[in-house]
C-alpha cells in the first residue's frame, strides 16, 4: 500500500530532551517537507526537501533540524524540545516539487512537551 | 506572500442540506488550489484540485468547488450533507515555485441527525 508512515504516533517528553520524529514514503516520491498543525493556524511549513541531500527552511524552523539522506525517509529532529513545540506534526510528500503536484500526508505525530 | 481565509472555523448543517465552505486567496499569479478534509485522529486526504483545466472541478465523495477569479475564490460545495462528512476541511494554495502549500485555518464541519 502507497502510503507516508510516521512514528511514534504519539509522545510526551520533557523540555531539553532531543527526540526524533521518523518519516517514511514508499512512493518514491523526490519531495518531501514536515508541517505542524496549531489550532486556528492550519498548518504551517517547517522543513522541506526537494531532493535527497537538498533541504530548505519553510515558514517556521527554528527549534528543528532535518536530514535527508535516503530517498523515502525524512526525520525530524528537535535538539532541546521547548513547550512551544506542543504540536501535531505531519510528514507529507509528493511525486515532484512542482506546484501541481498532490502532497500524500501521514497519519501524524502529537507531541507534548512538558 | 500568498495566503488563504477560510471564512467560519466551525459550520453546522443539518443531514441532507447544502454543505457550503468558502475560501478566498490572495495571489499575484494564477494559483494552483487544493481542498483537504481531516478526520479525527487522520492525515490530510486530497478532496480536490484546481489546476487551471476547469474552473469547476469534481472530486471524491461527491465534493465540488468553483474557482473564481473574479472573486478570489474557491468555495467547496456540496449538495446533501451525510454524517461521514463530519470533518475539519483546510483549503490551501501552492506556491508558484517549487510545492510549499499555505494553508488556511480550516474548517470544522458539523452535521446534524
Amino acid at each position: 500500500e502507497a502510503q507516508v508512515t510516521q512514528n511514534p504516533r504519539y509522545l510526551i517528553t520533557v523540555t531539553g530532551k532531543k527526540l526524533t520524529v521518523t518519516c517514511s514514503q514508499n512512493m518514491n516520491h523526490e519531495y518531501m517537507s514536515w508541517y505542524r498543525q496549531d489550532p486556528g493556524l492550519g498548518l504551517r511549513q517547517i522543513y522541506y526537501s526537494m531532493n535527497v541531500e537538498v533541504t530548505d527552511k519553510g515558514d517556521v524552523p527554528e527549534g528543528y533540524k532535518v536530514s535527508r539522506k535516503e530517498k523515502r525517509n525524512f526525520p525530524l529532529i528537535l535538539e532541546s524540545p521547548s513547550p512551544n513545540q506542543t504540536s501535531l506534526y505531519f510528514c507529507a510528500s509528493s511525486l515532484l516539487a512542482v506546484s501541481y503536484n498532490e502532497q500524500f500526508f501521514g497519519p501524524g505525530t502529537r507531541l507534548t512537551v512538558l | 506572500a500568498q495566503s488563504v481565509t477560510q471564512l467560519g472555523s466551525h459550520v453546522s448543517v443539518s443531514e441532507g442540506a447544502l454543505v457550503l465552505l468558502r475560501c478566498n486567496y490572495s495571489s499575484s499569479v494564477p494559483p494552483y488550489l487544493f481542498w483537504y478534509v481531516q478526520y479525527p485522529n487522520q492525515g490530510l486526504q486530497l478532496l480536490l484540485k484546481y489546476t487551471s483545466a476547469a474552473t469547476l472541478v469534481k472530486g471524491i465523495n461527491g465534493f465540488e468547488a468553483e474557482f473564481k477569479k473574479s472573486e478570489t475564490s474557491f468555495h467547496l460545495t456540496k449538495p446533501s450533507a451525510h454524517m461521514s462528512d463530519a470533518a475539519e476541511y483546510f483549503c490551501a494554495v501552492s506556491e508558484e515555485y517549487g510545492n510549499k502549500l499555505v494553508f488556511g485555518a480550516g474548517t470544522i464541519l458539523r452535521v446534524k441527525s
